[in-house]
């Protein structure tokens, strides 16, 4: 049963620490998604990948966010210093894209990592 | 702003009754995609309707797209108490970033049994 796994699910952290969180996207997906979602600003999307390179980080705050993908089966959103603004649920999505062609663009989304920084 | 926008922002109605929820959008799709999120889950795909088509069916799911009115808009019929959940509609972001998904701000839904 492939899924989008994420770790942790849940993360209680004081303001000013390092988090990390983790994602396994669906193996053979080639673009890797991550997503804040909030009760005031919905879903919002952070970064995505292709093919393990960053394509889009334009929604992320670059001063404290990082996205990487060490390799195909890791992907890592790292915030430093968190903030209590950052509290949320950051969900990963995964999917297989094709270039150049009418997207059938579906994403799996992961069960989300729930934050809270104090 | 958001690409796209559900309506209403919340709805209830009784098991059995046919649910009815819409998106709107702003700019020119290459396809618009709904999906569901229950409660502590993430984000489930339901259905993707493409630029070209008009309606789309999936059990007891119907979605149309109108192009000229821009909006979408998502049937569920004969209702049931799983079938509560969050709505979002899903469009790409323009036609060259057509990976580029951005999400509405969903539709509540609650069937009550």
């Amino acid at each position: 049963d492939a899924r989008v796994t994420q770790t942790p699910r849940h993360k209680v952290t004081e303001m000013g620490q390092e988090v990390t969180m983790r994602c396994q996207p669906i193996l053979g997906h080639n673009t890797v998604f991550w997503y804040r979602q909030t009760m005031m600003q919905g879903l919002e999307l952070l970064a995505y990948f292709r093919n393990r390179a960053p394509l889009d980080d334009s929604g992320m705050p670059k001063d404290r966010f990082s996205a990487e993908m060490p390799d195909a089966t890791l992907a890592t959103l790292k915030i430093q210093p968190s903030e209590p603004r950052d509290s949320a649920v950051y969900f990963c999505a995964s999917g297989f894209l094709v270039e150049g062609r009418v997207a059938k663009n579906i994403q799996y989304f992961g069960a989300g990592t729930r934050l809270s920084v104090l | 702003s958001q690409q796209g926008e559900e309506d209403p922002q919340a709805l209830s109605i009784q098991e059995g009754e046919n649910a009815t929820m819409n998106c709107s959008y702003k700019t020119s799709i290459n396809n618009l995609q709904w999906y569901r999120q229950n409660s502590g889950r993430g984000l489930v795909h339901l259905i993707l309707i493409r630029s070209n088509e008009r309606e789309k069916h999936s059990g007891r799911l119907r979605v149309t797209l109108d192009t000229s009115k821009k909006s979408s808009s998502l049937l569920i019929t004969a209702s049931r108490a799983a079938d509560t959940a969050s709505y979002f509609c899903a469009t790409t972001a323009g036609e060259t970033s057509y990976d580029k998904v951005i999400f509405g701000p969903g539709t509540s839904l609650s069937v009550i049994p």
